[in-house]
């Protein structure tokens, strides 16, 4: 069966400081990808989604940005982190018609 | 473009109350919706689904029917319990390369022993 996970679960982060969150997909082969980040007390934003490695496609201008390096992980990063990247990020993956999302990772930048 | 209106919240509900979050679209295209349920601190889970008209979504006593007629896909539940306490978000994706999601704005849900 498929899974998928992402780390770290919770991190703390001054501003300023770099960021990279992981997130793999086990079962699968060539999933489209994709980050989304829910800011506290909103909906969910599409950040980037991957088709496949190599290829980003970005959905909102920002200081984060995305990367592919293997078939099944998906990488976001930030190389200065602002109070405003605070937030819950969610990887997530495509299967047949159905997205399917990770466990989160809390990221609170101090 | 898609977009999903969804019910505002919060709802509160006192246990074994009916419960229905509304939930409506606009799509360019053919759409598969969605409802996700995420519980107090954790991500989204798959709650149902359907992808085509008519067709009923049901999933742990939750159902939703695909009403295109009225670009509708309500959230109905007969007994809620307490435990079903979370935020339910109404989404759609559209064939293509990318299958992005389109989210409503959530809906907190509370219920009350």
């Amino acid at each position: 069966s498929q899974t998928i996970h992402q780390w770290p679960a919770t991190l703390v982060q001054p501003v300023g400081s770099p960021l990279s969150l992981e997130c793999t997909v086990e079962g699968t082969s060539n999933p489209n990808l994709y980050w989304y980040r829910q800011a506290a007390g909103r909906g969910l934003q599409l950040l980037f989604y991957s088709v496949g490695i190599g290829q980003i496609s970005s959905e909102v201008p920002q200081n984060l940005s995305a990367s592919r390096p293997q078939d099944r992980q998906f990488i976001l990063s930030s190389k200065k982190l602002l109070l405003s990247d605070s937030g819950f990020y969610l990887c997530a993956w495509l299967s047949g018609n159905t997205i399917y999302f990770g466990e989160g990772s809390w990221l609170t930048v101090v | 473009g898609n977009s999903v209106t969804q019910m505002e919240g919060p709802v509160t509900l006192s246990e074994e109350a009916f419960l229905t979050i509304n939930c409506t679209y606009t799509a360019t295209g053919y759409p598969s919706l969605f409802w996700y349920v995420q519980y107090p601190g954790e991500g989204l889970q798959l709650l149902l689904k359907a992808t085509k008209a008519d067709d009923k979504g049901s999933n742990k006593g939750f159902e939703a029917t695909y009403r295109k007629e009225t670009t509708s896909f309500h959230l109905e539940k007969g007994s809620v319990q307490v435990s079903d306490s979370a935020v339910y978000f109404c989404a759609l994706t559209v064939s293509g390369s990318a299958r992005q999601l389109t989210f409503g704005s959530g809906t907190q849900l509370t219920v009350l022993p």
